[in-house]
């Protein structure tokens, strides 16, 4: 059964103190691997999909890398701005749905 | 270029009762998926339209129905709604098989 789990679930960290959230990935022939924010109350942003191992893509403070079994979302030096819960999803070859994590939901202290 | 958008953003209803949710697509995207997110759990698949047909469906009942129009909208109706039904419903469109982009969502209150 096609699986995602992130770590931690919740996460504290101090401005400009770089961190990296995990997700673990069990799936059958991946399609598309992607990072998407979501502030309280709101709908998924999307930030990135990845496609196959080794790839890594980025976005301001943000970087996403993919291996075979797992993605990490890295933030640098993160701004108060940056607190939101950020969620990992995948999808499988020939599959239309998205499967999501329960998500990371990080808080940036000033 | 206006984003996903949906309708109404909030909804109280009681249960038993019927509900219909909106759906507008990003422009240019052909295809409608919906989610329904519990408080505190990531968006679990309700189903896909595409060429105004139901193309998958997650693991939810019948009560849950959709529909696609001509211009690419679409709506998703939940009959005799219960308390667990309560929920953030999040429409995303794509022109697959490229990635999917949410709307704001409609938090359904059942009471």
């Amino acid at each position: 059964e096609d699986q995602v789990t992130q770590s931690p679930e919740a996460l504290r960290l101090q401005e400009g103190e770089s961190s990296s959230l995990n997700c673990s990935y069990t799936v059958s022939g991946l399609r598309g691997l992607f990072w998407y924010r979501q502030d309280p109350g709101k709908g998924p942003e999307f930030l990135f999909t990845l496609y196959s191992a080794g790839e890594e893509k980025e976005k301001e403070r943000l970087k996403a890398t993919l291996t075979k079994k797992e993605s990490f979302l890295h933030i640098t030096a993160p701004k108060p701005e940056d607190s939101a819960t950020y969620l990992c999803a995948v999808q499988a070859g020939g599959d239309d749905k998205i499967i999501f994590g329960k998500g990371t939901r990080l808080h940036i202290l000033p | 270029d206006a984003g996903v958008t949906q309708s109404p953003t909030h909804l109280i209803k009681t249960r038993g009762q019927q509900v219909t949710l909106r759906c507008s697509p990003k422009s240019g995207h052909d295809t409608v998926s919906w989610y329904q997110q519990a408080l505190g759990q990531g968006p679990q698949f309700i189903f896909q339209y595409y060429e105004e047909e139901e193309r998958q469906r997650g693991n939810f009942p019948d009560r849950f129905s959709g529909h696609q129009f001509p211009n690419y909208s679409s709506e998703l109706n939940v009959n005799a709604l219960l308390l667990g039904d309560s929920a953030l419903y999040l429409c995303a469109s794509s022109l697959p098989p490229d990635t999917q982009y949410f709307g704001p969502g409609t938090r359904l209150t059942v009471l």
